[in-house]
């Protein structure tokens, strides 16, 4: 069935360090492919998504490239700021009956 | 603010009790998902119900059971309770499938069960 693996946490970076959490996916057909985040204490919020292959999703400095040759959507930011320690989750839907959420990377971003 | 709400926000109960989770979906949203969160299990897909029918059946025990109704809320009824089911109860609503495309979910704040 499909599933998303995503690296394991937690992660803790510097402010302005690179970062990179690793996704990949199990799945039949074009899934579309999903970052949430979740900050303390709230629900899961989109930060970006890719709809085909090659797609570059985009939001607030995260980006991420739908490679569907290695099956995998990585997290990147250039410079990560204290404010995005959250729990990242990557995330796919084939049909939109059913989403597949990894299970999450911790990020603790230390000024 | 997603435009979700989740009721109530927290819940305490027994072993062996009965609890009823009320969700309300962002206006214009026809799908309902619930997730269930916990430390051990990650997010946990239950249950998708499209306009009051259901669509999909995750990992939701048959103790557990929901439905969405012509209002387009939904309720999540977990019964018989067990000190494995405290966990984070999320529900997300969506527009659905526009223009061929999955459009994104939008998470409420989340129940947080607590059986005692």
């Amino acid at each position: 069935g499909d599933s998303v693996t995503q690296m394991e946490g937690p992660v803790t970076l510097s402010e302005e360090a690179f970062l990179t959490i690793n996704c990949t996916y199990t799945a039949t057909g074009y899934p579309s492919l999903f970052w949430y985040v979740q900050y303390p204490g709230e629900g899961l919020q989109l930060l970006l998504k890719a709809t085909k292959a090659d797609d570059k999703g985009s939001n607030k400095g995260f980006e991420a490239t739908y490679r569907k040759e290695t099956t995998s959507f990585h997290l990147e930011k250039g410079s990560v700021q204290v404010s995005d320690s959250a729990v990242y989750f990557c995330a796919l839907t084939n049909t939109g009956n059913q989403f597949y959420f990894g299970t999450g990377t911790s990020l603790t971003v230390i000024p | 603010d997603s435009g979700v709400t989740q009721t109530p926000k927290h819940l305490i109960t027994a072993t062996g009790q009965r609890v009823t989770l009320r969700c309300s979906p962002r206006s214009g949203d026809l799908s309902v998902y619930w997730y269930q969160q916990s430390l051990d299990q990650g997010l946990q897909f239950l249950i998708h119900y499209y306009n009051g029918e259901e669509r999909a059946k995750g990992n939701i025990l048959e103790r557990f059971s929901a439905q969405q109704f012509p209002d387009l809320h939904s309720e999540l009824n977990l019964s018989s309770l067990e000190l494995g089911d405290s966990a984070l109860y999320f529900c997300a609503s969506s527009e659905g499938l526009a223009g061929g495309v999955y459009n994104e979910q939008f998470f409420g704040p989340g129940t947080r069960l607590t059986v005692l």
